[in-house]
């Protein structure tokens, strides 16, 4: 059974980068053909999806975020990591990391960390 | 990007009620559709993908429908456990998108 869970800093100041770890067990993030994915919920309910790292290291990002995001992993460690620069006030949100899969004609997250809250403010 | 437009914002519903949420997409996302329940202080959990296919171990009173633009998610009998916020997401095109949500309580 894989399982995901998120460690974050809890509190970021703006303009400060953000940084949250997503470790994986029970699967290996190197295995054909699933991707490690990063999505954030805003207070009141709004998801965002931001990107994905996959299982053979290609990378997509959000092209809302850009310029700002970077996945990046440790497959020795079983480990995939978001960092966010340049963050303000309203990159305050609960993170998730999750894993997806392509089939049935689209892109589904059938598993999901806990997810982290990380808030920014000085 | 691909909008996603869901309603109603929230509802209420009787225990054995059947409830519709509904989902619009800003262009046609060929059943590239997942319904999601999310519980609170818990993760999303995966119910339908692909618009009808019922996600493994998901009670079979969920059920989801639609093509094109349009789609819709439905629990045939409301149950307590039923309680939560839905949403819908398109997986078909980058940058995936979700749905604003909508909140089930019991009535």
């Amino acid at each position: 059974q894989v399982n995901l869970q998120e460690s974050g800093p809890g509190l970021v100041k703006p303009s400060q980068p953000l940084s949250v770890t997503c470790s994986v067990t029970g699967y290996s993030i190197t295995t054909s053909y699933y991707y490690w994915n990063w999505i954030r919920k805003f207070p009141g309910n709004k998801l965002e999806w931001m990107g994905y790292i996959s299982y053979d290291g290609s990378i997509y990002y959000n092209p809302s975020l850009k310029s700002r995001i970077s996945i990046t992993r440790d497959t020795s460690k079983n480990q995939f990591f978001l960092q966010l620069n340049t963050v303000t006030t309203e990159d305050t949100a609960v993170y998730y990391c999750a894993r997806g899969l392509f089939n049935y004609g689209g892109y589904w997250f059938a598993y999901w960390g806990q997810g982290t809250l990380v808030t920014v403010s000085s | 990007d691909i909008q996603m437009t869901q309603s109603p914002a929230s509802l209420s519903a009787s225990l054995g009620e059947t409830v519709t949420i509904q989902c619009q997409a800003s262009e046609d996302i060929y059943s590239g559709l997942a319904w999601y329940q999310q519980k609170p202080g818990k993760s999303p959990q995966l119910l339908i993908y692909g618009a009808s296919s019922l996600q493994d171990g998901v009670p079979s009173r969920f059920s989801g429908s639609g093509s094109g633009t349009q789609y819709s998610l439905k629990i045939s009998s409301m149950q307590t456990e039923d309680e939560g916020v839905y949403f819908c997401q398109q997986g078909l095109k980058y940058p995936l998108t979700f749905g604003s949500g909508t909140k089930l309580e019991i009535k």
